[in-house]
């Protein structure tokens, strides 16, 4: 039963537009969602992050939106840079247990 | 920010030794510690809890007497793979929850790649 989902496995963008990563959750009982950058043989990179209470958190270029109603968040990247090309996770977590659940990841190309 | 390291970063043995991988927070002390495990191409499953001086929680299906977890101090935990066959292949990685910080302060270490002959 997965419980966070990334439907796109891949996603390209040119330079300079805007990327957006999706990502579904079914558990209710998740108050807070990440989204890291992860390059092959690697650990993940925290981006950024955004409380169920809240629905959008902006650092930079970076940006996301919660629909709670929808369960379903975004990640949205604008402007895209090729050093942005990397798979990215998003994740679920329950602040009373503080283990995170992650989507399937997604991998993003920003072509030149 | 706060910075996770593991070692080995990667680790070849033979089918029925033990393999010990270590996940340390430099400059923080971690309260909790999450092992996780990752296939080419999958997500990062969530294999186990860590708090330091109890035993380790984990999660559903994960063999707690295969995957080995201890973490005896604020700034270490070991994950020790113990008889491991080329099943157990994989990519390994820690994250250390700060003390004191929120609750999505979970920061990850590099991940440490076991091929098992």
């Amino acid at each position: 039963d997965q419980q966070v989902k990334q439907n796109s496995p891949s996603l390209s963008v040119q330079e300079g537009r805007i990327s957006i990563l999706n990502c579904d959750y079914t558990n209710s009982m998740f108050d807070y969602f990440l989204w890291y950058k992860k390059y092959p043989a690697e650990g993940p990179t925290f981006l950024i992050s955004i409380s169920s209470i809240k629905d959008k958190n902006e650092d930079g270029r970076f940006t996301v939106f919660l629909n709670k109603s929808a369960k379903h968040l975004s990640l949205h990247i604008v402007p895209s840079q090729p050093g942005d090309s990397a798979v990215y996770f998003c994740a679920a977590g329950s602040s009373n247990t503080g283990k995170l659940i992650f989507g399937q990841g997604t991998t993003l190309q920003v072509k030149p | 920010g706060a910075v996770v390291s593991q070692h080995p970063s990667r680790v070849i043995c033979k089918s029925g030794t033990s393999v010990k991988i270590e996940c340390r927070s430099l400059d923080f002390q971690a309260t909790t510690m999450f092992w996780y495990r990752q296939f080419p191409k999958q997500s990062l499953m969530l294999m186990a809890t860590s708090n330091e001086g109890s035993k380790a929680t984990y999660e559903q299906g994960v063999e707690k007497d295969k995957f080995l977890i201890n973490h005896a101090s604020l700034t270490l935990s070991t994950l020790t793979v113990t008889s491991a066959h080329p099943e157990d292949s994989s990519f390994y990685i820690c994250s250390a929850s700060r003390r004191g910080g929120g609750s999505d302060t979970q920061y990850f270490g590099p991940g440490t790649r076991l091929t098992v002959l």
